[in-house]
């Protein structure tokens, strides 16, 4: 079990820039999960996929972000035309559910986005 | 997701166990009690979770008040590498995939 894997782990890129994150969940799981966590907060729900399918999104998802996960493993989130405000940890989780539980999400550690 | 609230910080000396409360007073019945915690600059980790029954395993102890409002994380024997930032957080616990709400937590200090 090599955990959640994020790439990279460090981000610095001048604004208007477009930036894509690597998310590598643990082998099995089904779920994958995008949070953002700024300084001094906890983190915040993105978006949810099951295998290939996106089920839920976040009203923080504006429509410069999109994620990816097409054939149900790695995933991929990508921010078009960052701005100061992107600048944050983003962090990828991941589970396995089936039958009628919900296993705990385990969390990557992070890729941190700095906007210059 | 019922809102939780925890002390924002808490001190704890090494060696001695660490108790965590977290009130969860709206919690409703399928919603589950689950821990984390994150150390500086990694993500968190999972620790621990239960629905009313009080859970143990190697990390740490829940114990879940019958009325299912609070709880509280046990550390047993607190060490250094226990400082970091605690979340206690209520989830529904069903089939399909939900998210974490996450508050500001505890910071825990351990202390030498």
């Amino acid at each position: 079990d090599t955990g959640v894997s994020q790439d990279p782990r460090h981000k610095i890129t001048k604004r208007g820039q477009n930036v894509t994150f690597r998310c590598d969940p643990i082998s099995e799981h089904n779920r994958l999960y995008w949070y953002r966590q700024t300084l001094g907060q906890g983190p915040e729900f993105l978006t949810y996929f099951q295998n290939e399918a996106q089920l839920e999104k976040s009203r923080l998802l504006s429509d410069r972000f999109s994620a990816e996960r097409p054939k149900g493993s790695f995933s991929t989130l990508e921010i078009q035309r960052t701005e100061q405000g992107d600048s944050a940890m983003y962090l990828c989780a991941s589970s396995l559910g089936q039958g009628g539980r919900n296993q705990p999400q385990h969390f990557g550690d992070g890729t941190r986005l700095s906007i210059l | 997701d019922a809102k939780t609230t925890q002390p924002p910080s808490m001190d704890c000396a090494e060696g001695r166990a660490a108790n965590l409360p977290c009130n969860h007073s709206t919690i409703s019945g399928n919603e589950y009690v689950y821990w984390y915690r994150q150390i500086h600059s990694q993500g968190p980790q999972y620790i621990i979770h239960g629905l009313k029954n009080n859970e143990t395993n190697e990390m740490a102890s829940l114990i879940i008040t019958e009325d299912r409002k609070s709880s509280t994380l046990i550390l047993p024997h607190a060490t250094l590498r226990d400082t970091a930032v605690y979340y206690c957080i209520a989830k529904r616990g069903e089939t399909s995939g939900s998210r974490l709400t996450f508050g500001e937590g505890t910071q825990l200090t351990v202390n030498p």
